[in-house]
């Protein structure tokens, strides 16, 4: 079974400044998709970044990037120039392919502070 | 291009009570979804749907059903609610990729419910 590690419950960053939220996950598959979403205080969840892990070239989205090692099985999200806006809980997610279940990691509070 | 919706956005039910909740996509996915989040875990899955007319029982099925009987709606009942079934249910639909695989989920805005 597939599992998605989170080991910050919560983090805080100052405005304008980096910060880098940790994933690890279990699996013994080797072709899956990696996700990051975001949910901020009005729950719905939105799409940060995806990564499929057949790719060796790091996903990027605006201020968005992650760093995706695949054989240390880490898949981390790093935030540039933070905004006030980026205040929310991010799950790092998994799921193989052919299969139905996304799997969930227990989420990382984010506070961005001015 | 409303995405995934969700109704209602808020409901209170007493034990013992049903009731359905609604998901609807105009993004003519095949894949959709039901979770539920509860504080301190991510979402689980309780049903899901790989396209109309069929459902499958996800993590957490018991005390609920499901059906899709149009591709783009996906229906979650509950039939005798209880207070530990006080959540927040999200519904998402993802496409079919090349291959037969699943691709990204998107999520509606979420339903919360209370049962007393």
């Amino acid at each position: 079974a597939q599992t998605v590690t989170q080991s910050q419950p919560e983090m805080s960053v100052q405005e304008a400044e980096t910060v880098t939220l940790s994933c690890t996950y279990d699996t013994s598959e080797s072709n899956y998709y990696l996700f990051w979403y975001k949910q901020p205080p009005s729950r719905q969840m939105i799409l940060v970044i995806r990564q499929e892990a057949y790719k060796q070239q790091n996903a990027t989205e605006n201020r968005f990037s992650v760093n995706f090692q695949k054989a240390a099985k880490s898949f981390s999200l790093k935030i540039s120039d933070s905004q006030l806006g980026d205040t929310a809980m991010y799950f790092c997610a998994f799921i193989s392919y052919g299969a139905s279940k996304l799997t969930f990691g227990t989420g990382t509070r984010l506070q961005v502070t001015l | 291009n409303a995405g995934v919706t969700q109704t209602p956005k808020f409901r209170v039910l007493k034990t013992g009570q049903s009731m359905t909740l609604l998901c609807a996509q105009d993004m003519n996915h095949e894949y959709m979804y039901w979770y539920r989040q509860d504080p301190g875990m991510g979402l689980r899955l309780i049903h899901y749907s790989v396209g109309e007319g069929t459902t499958a029982k996800g993590e957490v099925p018991d005390g609920y059903n499901v059906s899709r009987l149009k591709k783009q709606n996906f229906l979650l009942g509950l039939e005798s609610a209880a207070p530990s079934q006080t959540s927040v249910y999200f519904c998402a639909s993802s496409p079919l990729r090349a291959g037969g695989y699943q691709e990204t989920q998107y999520f509606g805005p979420g339903t919360r419910l209370l049962v007393l």
